[in-house]
Order: structure tokens, then sequence, then C-alpha cells
């Protein structure tokens, strides 16, 4: 168990919907990193708070958004779902100049 | 679970043959690289890092080398054992404390034979 904590395990909507996925990261670290895994693409950084800031933005759309909240919760919020977006979408945390430790994902199935 | 990455490439083992994964990264500036299993329905699982300063790491039944003049990464697993099929990721960053996103490699699938 790596101290990451994801939900729901599974979503399944319909395309042009909004869902938020939630992240709890381990105790004590600081970074939240959001993934997006689909099958062709591999593991696809899409962004990174710390301490409740953005800090390092990579392939996230414009339909996306994250937020890192004051108890370093995260959610990561999709909207306008398309078919493409069905993919696994990870969370990780980390301590500074450590590695990252990720969560069990959450499976987006949009139809 | 989901099947990840349906068209890895595959390396097939032996039980209790030893695995070595190799791995190409992009970036001559990363200081910093992690080696990553991910089993089916489960998020990758950190296995063992490298930092550049380094040119070898060895862990439990594991041993990363690190060459950076040819910006190639290996994973050996010792005695491999069934436990270990999974798919394989490296990843690498440019270190910089508090922002030190990730860049995975493509993966490789490890299939353990009896």
């Amino acid at each position: 168990d790596s101290g990451v904590t994801q939900t729901p395990k599974h979503l399944i909507t319909a395309t042009g919907q909004r869902v938020t996925l939630r992240c709890s990261p381990r105790s004590g670290d600081l970074s939240v990193y959001w993934y997006q895994q689909s099958l062709d693409q591999g593991l696809q950084f899409l962004i990174q708070y710390y301490n409740g800031e953005e800090r390092a933005k990579g392939n996230i759309l414009e339909r996306f958004s994250a937020q890192q909240f004051p108890d370093l919760h995260s959610e990561l919020n999709l909207s306008s779902l398309e078919l493409g977006d069905s993919a696994l979408y990870f969370c990780a945390s980390s301590a500074p100049n450590s590695p990252l430790h990720f969560g069990n994902g959450t499976r987006l199935t949009v139809t | 679970g989901e099947s990840v990455g349906l068209h890895l490439p595959t390396l097939s083992v032996q039980e209790g043959d030893n695995s070595i994964i190799n791995c190409a990264y992009s970036n001559s500036a990363s200081d910093y690289f992690i080696w990553y299993k991910q089993e089916s329905g489960k998020g990758p699982q950190f296995i063992i890092d490298i930092r550049s300063n380094m040119d070898k790491r060895q862990g439990q039944r594991v041993t990363v080398l690190l060459n950076k003049t040819v910006k190639h990464l290996s994973l050996q697993i010792a005695a491999t054992q069934p436990g270990d099929s999974a798919v394989y990721f490296c990843a690498e960053t440019l270190n910089t404390g508090t922002a030190s996103k990730l860049t995975f490699g493509t993966g490789t699938r490890l299939q353990v034979t009896l």
C-alpha cells in the first residue's frame, strides 16, 4: 500500500459530462501529481501541486483543471468529456527530492 | 484488471533466471532516475532509484545501472519470480526540489514462465 488514496476506483459517464477525481496524498507529502495513462500513450504528466500552489504543468487540456486544498488533498476536474478521455488517472505524492508514490488510480470510461 | 500497454515490448524469462530490462532516457540534463513496477489494476510501485552521481545501485534482488554517456538505464532482477511479472517503467527527472515531475518511458512487460 503506497499510502496514496484515490476515489472513485471506477467512473462511467457520458460524453459532454463533468467528473471530479479525488486524491489523498501520503501523510506528510506536500506535492501531489496527476498522471493520465491510456493504452497508446503510456503515463503522461498532467499537473503538479505543492502545498496548495501549482508548481508544474504538463500536457493538461484546457477542459481539465486541478486544485490542492489546505488539507493537501487534491481534485482533478474533467469537463466536456470526450471518448478519448477514457483512461486511467493516477495521483502521486512525494516529499522533496524523494520518489513519487502512486495511488491505484481511477479508471474513467466515457461512453 | 485492465491491461496496460497491450503493445509493449515483452521480455519472457524463466523462473529463477536473471532479468535485464533496458531503458533509453531522453534528457541529458536529468539527474534522478527511478524504476517502477506496475501490476494489472494497480498504480506504479517504486522499486529503486539512482542519482546521476552514481552508476550503480543495489537493492534487494534488484540492481540499477546508469550510463550517462549513452543515456541508458537498466534494471537487473536476480532470480526472477512469478510475482515479478508486471510492466516495468523507467522514469527520469530534473530534480529541482519541489518541482520534480517524472517523465516515463514506454514500459516493458516482463513475463515469468514456470
